[in-house]
């Protein structure tokens, strides 16, 4: 069970970038994935998130309309669509599965926590 | 707005046992994740669900959540247990972190 990072790089404010996360062992189609990024030397700030059936996407308040988050179920893949790059969005970008917590025959996202992460890709927003 | 508060530093000498609180708004209402971060490496989940351990993470490693606090335990700690180390709970459908402890083993 792994995940793969891939698209960060250099770009000046104002651009977009793709982030992709590429899974392998587990079908991204099962599970809640998320987007998990850390500025260096500090802490961890939550993202965004796509549910296991796709049908709801969550992201921090911030970043709610620059930040668009997909999965593509044939590719094994999920994606961050990042737009109007800002300088404060500087960082790794890690992407990490959700457990599947289930009671009885029901399953939830949103409740359990992260158990696969990706080793991250870096995004750096400068002219 | 929710949030879960750490401290930011933890001290432990070695082979004695270390807590780490996180707390926050009816935390004791939610479940608790606590992962540990060594440096240059990705985050790992060491307890889920307030008190369980996923395959592969040492019987040191403990867990707990009540009230507004919870509280991950590392009995017998070891060198290599020296991290950082976050909580995280959800809320409203986001997830939230709490802002890291620096755990020295010295």
């Amino acid at each position: 069970v792994h995940l793969v990072e891939s698209g960060g790089g250099v770009v000046p404010p104002g651009k977009s970038l793709r982030l992709s996360c590429v899974a392998s062992g587990f079908a991204v189609s099962n599970y809640g994935m998320h987007w998990v990024r850390q500025v260096p030397g500090k802490g961890l700030d939550w993202v965004a998130g796509i549910w296991s059936d796709g049908t709801k996407k969550n992201y921090r308040g911030s970043l709610k309309g620059r930040f668009s988050i997909s999965k593509d179920r044939f590719q094994n893949t999920m994606y961050l669509e990042m737009d109007s790059l800002r300088a404060e969005d500087t960082a790794v970008y890690y992407c990490a599965r959700e457990r599947g917590y289930c009671s009885g025959e029901t399953c939830f996202d949103g409740v359990d926590g992260l158990d696969v992460w990706g080793q991250g890709t870096t995004v750096i927003v400068s002219s | 707005s929710f949030e879960l508060s750490q401290p930011s530093s933890v001290s432990v000498s070695p082979g004695q046992t270390a807590a780490i609180p996180c707390s926050g708004q009816k935390l004791g209402d939610k479940f608790a994740s606590w992962y540990q971060q060594k440096p240059g490496q990705s985050p790992v989940l060491v307890i889920y669900q307030d008190t369980k351990r996923p395959s592969g993470i040492p019987e040191r490693f403990s867990g707990s959540n009540s009230g507004t606090t919870a509280t991950l335990t590392i009995s017998g700690t070891e060198p290599m247990d020296e991290a950082d180390y976050y909580c995280q709970a959800w809320d409203s459908d986001t997830a939230v972190f709490g802002g890291g402890t620096r755990l020295t083993v010295l």
